[in-house]
C-alpha cells in the first residue's frame, strides 16, 4: 500500500524555523515528482512547493519563495520542507502529495500541523 | 498567482445532481487540459476524483463527471449521496514560475 507520512510540525514563534519530513512507503520515491500543499485554518487548499523526481527542478508559490526550501532524499524515500522566517500566516496543516505526472496529486499524507504564534 | 474562482457553497437533495464551477483564465484552466478535482472531508485526506479535465481515477464512482468550456471547468455529481457532503477543490496547471493553483473551494451540502 502506498503511504505518505508527514512529521515535524509543531508550535513555533514568528521568525522561527521548522523542518517538515514526509516518509514514503510502498513506492519508490525517486520515480515521482512531489509537492507540498497547505491548508490554513478555515481556508482552502494552497499549493506551496514542487520538486522534480531528481530534485533538479523546483518551484515555489510566491507566498513562501525565499523562506521555504523543498528537498528530497530519494535513497531513503524522504521529502522535506524547510520553513524559515515563519509568519503567523504560515499557520496551517501541511500535506505532502505525490504527483504521477499530469499536474495532479494522486496520493496525500495525513498532514502535519504548523502553528506559528508568540 | 490568484486562486481559481469557485462558488462558496452548493447544496442539493439526496438523489439529485449538482454542478460546481471553477473559473480561471487562459493562463490556467482555459489554456491547458490539466484541471483536477479533489474531494476533502474535513479532518481527512484530500482525494483526487478527476484529472486531466474529464478522467476518473480507478475506484471513483461514475456519478462524478467533469468538463471544461473556455476558462471554466465544471464538476457534476449525479445521484447525490450523503457521503458526498464535503469540500471540493479544483486545481489547474498555470503557466509561469509557480505552476499550480487551487480553486477557492466549494462546500457541498446534501439536504
Amino acid at each position: 500500500e502506498v503511504q505518505l507520512v508527514e512529521s515535524g510540525g509543531g508550535l513555533v514563534q514568528p521568525g522561527g524555523s521548522l523542518r517538515l519530513s514526509c516518509a514514503a512507503s510502498g513506492l519508490t520515491l525517486s520515480h515521482y515528482e512531489m509537492n507540498w500543499v497547505r491548508q490554513r485554518p478555515g481556508r482552502g487548499l494552497e499549493w506551496v512547493a514542487y520538486t522534480s523526481s531528481t530534485g533538479r527542478t523546483i518551484y515555489y508559490s510566491n507566498s513562501v519563495k525565499g523562506r521555504f526550501t523543498i528537498s528530497r532524499d530519494n535513497a531513503n524515500n524522504l521529502l522535506f520542507l524547510q520553513l524559515n522566517n515563519l509568519r503567523v500566516e504560515d499557520t496551517a496543516t501541511y500535506y505532502c502529495a505525490k504527483e504521477p505526472g499530469g499536474y495532479r496529486f494522486d496520493t496525500w499524507g495525513q498532514g502535519t500541523l504548523v502553528n506559528v504564534s508568540s | 498567482q490568484s486562486a481559481l474562482t469557485q462558488p462558496a457553497s452548493v447544496s442539493g437533495s439526496l438523489g439529485q445532481s449538482i454542478t460546481i464551477s471553477c473559473t480561471g483564465t487562459s493562463n490556467d484552466v482555459g489554456g491547458y487540459n490539466y484541471v483536477s478535482w479533489y474531494q476533502h472531508h474535513p479532518g481527512k485526506v484530500p482525494k483526487l476524483i478527476i484529472y486531466s479535465v474529464t478522467s476518473r481515477p480507478s475506484g471513483v464512482p461514475d456519478r462524478f463527471s467533469a468538463s471544461k468550456s473556455g476558462n471554466t471547468a465544471s464538476l457534476t455529481i449525479s445521484e447525490l449521496q450523503a457521503e458526498d457532503e464535503a469540500d471540493y477543490y479544483c486545481s489547474s496547471y498555470v503557466s509561469g514560475s509557480s505552476p499550480y493553483v487551487f480553486g477557492t473551494g466549494t462546500q457541498v451540502t446534501v439536504l
